[in-house]
């Protein structure tokens, strides 16, 4: 079964500054899709960025890009020129490219943007 | 237009008894999911339908829990013999169709089980 690991709980960030979430997957499936979503206080999961695991160019959404390493199994999310409405909970998911149409979620990160 | 919509937004009930969820998906989505959000934890898939597949129900915890759509439409969760272990926020998300489409979440339910 396919694991998505979040490490960091907990993050912060100066309002402009730029911050990185981490992100690390377990798989044996070599077509599958990645996706970072948002998720503020009102609950209202939204999708920032996702990313093709057949296509080796990041994901790029604005203020918004991730660093895919497929090798690693890795898909870190980094936000840049962070601003206050950036603060929420950002999970981490997987979803297989065949099969199962099920999202496999990470335990989530909360980020703190201070002003 | 409207969004995923789920009714209740907060449910709390006694332990023992039964609820039921309720999920609204975008209209024309032929796909609609059910996660839970326990607290401190991502989220966990519950079930998923597909037009008139028969319904992938690999995540459901137990057989107190159970879900239908009818009509290809409205989605209904229900719980029985509810356990304080099954507190937690319940999601509901629908897409297009079953494939690369984003899926787009309702706000949730949060129940309860005192």
């Amino acid at each position: 079964a396919q694991t998505v690991t979040q490490s960091q709980p907990e993050m912060s960030v100066q309002e402009a500054e730029t911050v990185t979430l981490s992100c690390t997957y377990d798989t044996s499936e070599s077509d599958y899709y990645l996706f970072w979503y948002k998720q503020p206080p009102s609950r209202q999961m939204i999708l920032v960025i996702r990313q093709e695991a057949y296509k080796q160019q990041n994901a790029t959404e604005n203020r918004f890009s991730v660093n895919f390493q497929k090798a690693a199994k890795s898909f870190s999310l980094k936000i840049s020129d962070s601003q206050l409405g950036d603060a929420a909970m950002y999970f981490c998911a997987y979803r297989s490219g065949g099969g199962s149409e099920k999202l496999v979620f990470g335990k989530g990160t909360k980020l703190t943007v201070n002003p | 237009g409207a969004g995923v919509s789920q009714s209740p937004s907060n449910k709390v009930t006694e332990k023992g008894k039964d609820v039921e969820l309720r999920c609204d998906p975008i209209s024309g989505h032929t796909a609609l999911y059910w996660y839970r959000q326990s607290l401190g934890q991502g989220l966990e898939f519950l079930i998923y339908f597909q037009g008139n597949s028969a319904p992938d129900k690999s995540g459901l915890p137990s057989d107190r829990f159970s879900a239908e759509r009818t009509g290809g439409s409205v989605s209904t969760l229900t719980i029985q013999r509810t356990q304080q272990e099954d507190s937690a926020v319940y999601l509901c998300a629908s897409s297009v169709h079953s494939s690369y489409n984003e899926q787009f979440f309702g706000p949730g339910t949060r129940l309860t089980v005192l």
